[in-house]
């Protein structure tokens, strides 16, 4: 079936150490995006990239780093220079083109620092 | 602030009531859309209108938007209890190639 998969869907993380958020797509899509959501907070984004090998800061990327050295992976990780990262993340993907069309959505992943 | 923000930030109906709720927002913006979101879940896409449609509907839903008030409303119609979740809207922003800019949220619930 076609779709966005994150994994895992929980991950626990201790004090100073990175972790990595796995997002894969089999849409064919070149648009893809990792949101932050906390409680009550909506969806903030992170990071974007338009196309393989590129990829632009969002609105709070510090702390966060990702590459897409494949159209069909987006990992991202979350270095220890996050200060809170206890959160919920989202990836998405959508098609190009100028405009933007629906976003499909992973499941998320729910980080818990410990 | 957010691009995007949602009023009102809850909502509690009974069972084939309708449930209203806007967006407003700020820059030109090519779309508006509107997702749902069931609690630790992923959003779902539920309909996109362009910047130069006022009106569309897709089922039960029924969304409006007008530019010159940088606003947009999402109407669902006949509610059930499973439309119980969360409601975002959505903006691709005119000058960022296009990137969403999403809302806090409106968060129904829906009573049988």
């Amino acid at each position: 079936d076609g779709g966005i998969t994150q994994s895992p869907k929980y991950l626990f993380r201790k004090e100073g150490q990175n972790v990595t958020l796995s997002c894969e797509q089999n849409l064919n899509h070149d648009a893809m995006y990792w949101y932050r959501q906390d409680p009550g907070q909506g969806l903030r984004l992170i990071y974007y990239s338009q196309i393989v090998n590129d990829f632009q800061k969002g609105d709070i990327a510090e702390g966060y780093s990702v590459s897409r050295e494949k159209k069909e992976s987006f990992p991202l990780t979350v270095t220890s220079a996050q200060k809170n990262p206890t959160a919920f993340y989202l990836c998405a993907s959508s098609q190009t083109g100028g405009l933007v069309t629906e976003a499909f959505f992973g499941q998320g992943t729910r980080l818990t620092v410990v | 602030s957010q691009q995007g923000e949602e009023d009102p930030q809850a909502l509690s109906i009974q069972e084939g009531e309708n449930a209203t709720m806007n967006c407003s927002y700020k820059t030109s913006i090519n779309n508006l859309q509107w997702y749902r979101q069931n609690s630790g879940r992923g959003l779902v896409h539920l309909i996109l209108i362009r910047s130069n449609e006022r009106e569309k509907h897709s089922g039960r839903l029924r969304v409006t938007l007008d530019t010159s008030k940088k606003s947009s409303s999402l109407l669902i119609t006949a509610s059930r209890a499973a439309d119980t979740a969360s409601y975002f809207c959505a903006t691709a922003i005119t000058d960022s190639w296009g990137k969403l800019q999403f809302g806090a949220g409106t968060q129904v619930v829906v009573t049988p």
